[in-house]
């Protein structure tokens, strides 16, 4: 069983659609992060979350963590080709300070 | 300023055969954590590395182990592989606090035949 989970799996848009992706657990995480991550490449750190109710704004990204902090959305504004990638959230389960635990990602195409 | 290295970038082996995998730390990281990502899947905790000892470690099997030297640097041993060892593995590193930024290097691609 899945700590953390994404959804969709998979998102195939068109170049200027908005889009939404969702990551649920039904526990509580300390902080919450967003990576992307390209082909050939290891994950790349977005944004952390730490308090509940928070939002965070990057460019044409907005991140939100729930106000009970489990679960995060990764709103995108305008979507372009340069957005595709695999989205992934990750935090660090309670207990496990140390250990990073990843949702199974979304996979996002944007087309020209 | 070098980021996280790792090497090689790709490997094939066959089953039952054995795997060092070996990465290089962001200048100034002590402490670096070892990541199996298979396709389609986020990656899943293996274990992390402080001060030359096992820190924590994820649900991976004793075929899995680890070393880190003096100079922060890491290896991923895998024993009698599996065809399910088959993956990316990603090495990330960081400061020594838990709520330090892990960076992650480019993975070594590992196919199991």
């Amino acid at each position: 069983t899945q700590l953390l989970e994404q959804s969709p799996q998979f998102l195939s848009i068109q170049e200027g659609e908005n889009l939404t992706v969702y990551c649920n657990s039904s526990s509580v995480f300390s902080s919450l992060q967003w990576y992307r991550q390209e082909p050939g490449e290891g994950p790349v750190l977005l944004v952390t979350v730490v308090t509940g109710g928070e939002v965070k704004k990057l460019k044409r990204l907005t991140f939100q963590f729930g106000d009970a902090r489990k679960d995060s959305s990764l709103h995108i504004t305008a979507a372009q080709p340069g957005d595709t990638g695999l989205y992934l959230c990750a935090g660090h389960p309670s207990g496990s300070a140390r250990q990073l635990t990843f949702g199974s990602g979304t996979q996002l195409t944007v087309l020209p | 300023d070098a980021g996280v290295t790792q090497s090689p970038t790709h490997l094939i082996k066959t089953r039952g055969q054995q795997v060092t995998l070996r990465c290089s730390p962001k200048s100034g990281h002590d402490t670096v954590s070892w990541y199996q990502q298979a396709l389609g899947q986020g990656p899943q905790f293996i274990f992390q590395y402080y001060e030359e000892e096992e820190r924590q470690r994820g649900n991976f099997p004793d075929r899995f182990s680890g070393h880190q030297f003096p100079n922060y640097s890491s290896e991923l041993n895998v024993n009698a592989l599996l065809l399910g060892d088959s993956a990316l593995y990603l090495c990330a590193s960081s400061f020594s606090n838990p709520s330090s930024t892990q960076y992650f290097g480019p993975g070594t691609r590992l196919t199991v035949l």
